[in-house]
């Protein structure tokens, strides 16, 4: 597609739920990030896929949170047992390039999560 | 870790002025550092970036400035518009980590 493209743009889950959010990069980006961003607060760094390879998880705040990327391309952050501190929206960038110097990152419009 | 400061956190200003935000910060391997614009409801987007090999970098209305010793960088908007209006943040990523670290945001609203 034309850009970064999430799915669902808003999520409301009661406390205890579990959550699926999509992510669809641009097509052919090598790499794959996910944000996290607080009301009011930058994007917090998340975790980052280079191709179908997990290489930096350090962001992830609990074990909760699980990240996939099998084929390269689409990637799904869910999040098990939802708090209300999970309330945020996700975002998802993608870069052309792969490694360290990733290049320009493309941002996806955000899941906006609310957790009752 | 690295950790991003970014000042002042709301700025208003007039049509037609300049406006500066300003970010400090503290890994001394960071090497990119990228400015983001992010309007309600959408995701964030890049308008300007230098890199660490160069100290001043200017796109029409727009300009970043670097200070490699003293780990600050700013954005500068001249001829500000209504559409400016918006929440500004910066990053820096460092070469070590590959991670990039956003400040906490301004809001910038321009008066007409």
């Amino acid at each position: 597609g034309a850009g970064v493209s999430q799915s669902p743009r808003y999520k409301v889950a009661k406390r205890g739920q579990d959550v699926a959010l999509r992510c669809d990069p641009i097509s052919g980006h090598v790499s794959l990030f996910w944000y996290q961003q607080a009301l009011g607060q930058g994007p917090e760094f998340l975790t980052y896929f280079q191709n179908e390879a997990q290489l930096d998880k350090s962001g992830l705040p609990s074990d909760r949170f699980f990240a996939e990327r099998p084929e390269g391309s689409v990637s799904t952050l869910k999040i098990q047992r939802t708090q209300q501190e999970d309330s945020a929206v996700y975002l998802c960038a993608s870069s052309r390039a792969g490694g360290l110097y990733g290049g320009e990152l493309f941002f996806g419009e955000g899941s906006r999560l609310t957790v009752l | 870790g690295e950790n991003v400061e970014q000042h002042p956190s709301t700025l208003s200003v007039q049509e037609g002025d300049s406006a500066v935000i300003k970010c400090t910060y503290s890994d001394s391997a960071s090497n990119y550092f990228p400015w983001y614009k992010q309007e309600l409801g959408k995701g964030p987007q890049l308008i300007i970036d230098i890199r660490s090999n160069v100290g001043e970098k200017k796109d029409q209305r727009i300009a970043v400035t670097l200070n490699k010793t003293a780990k600050h960088f700013s954005l500068h908007i001249t001829e500000t518009q209504p559409e400016d209006s918006a929440v500004y943040f910066c990053a820096a990523r460092s070469r070590n980590t590959g991670k990039l670290i956003f400040g906490q945001g301004t809001t910038l609203q321009v008066k007409p």
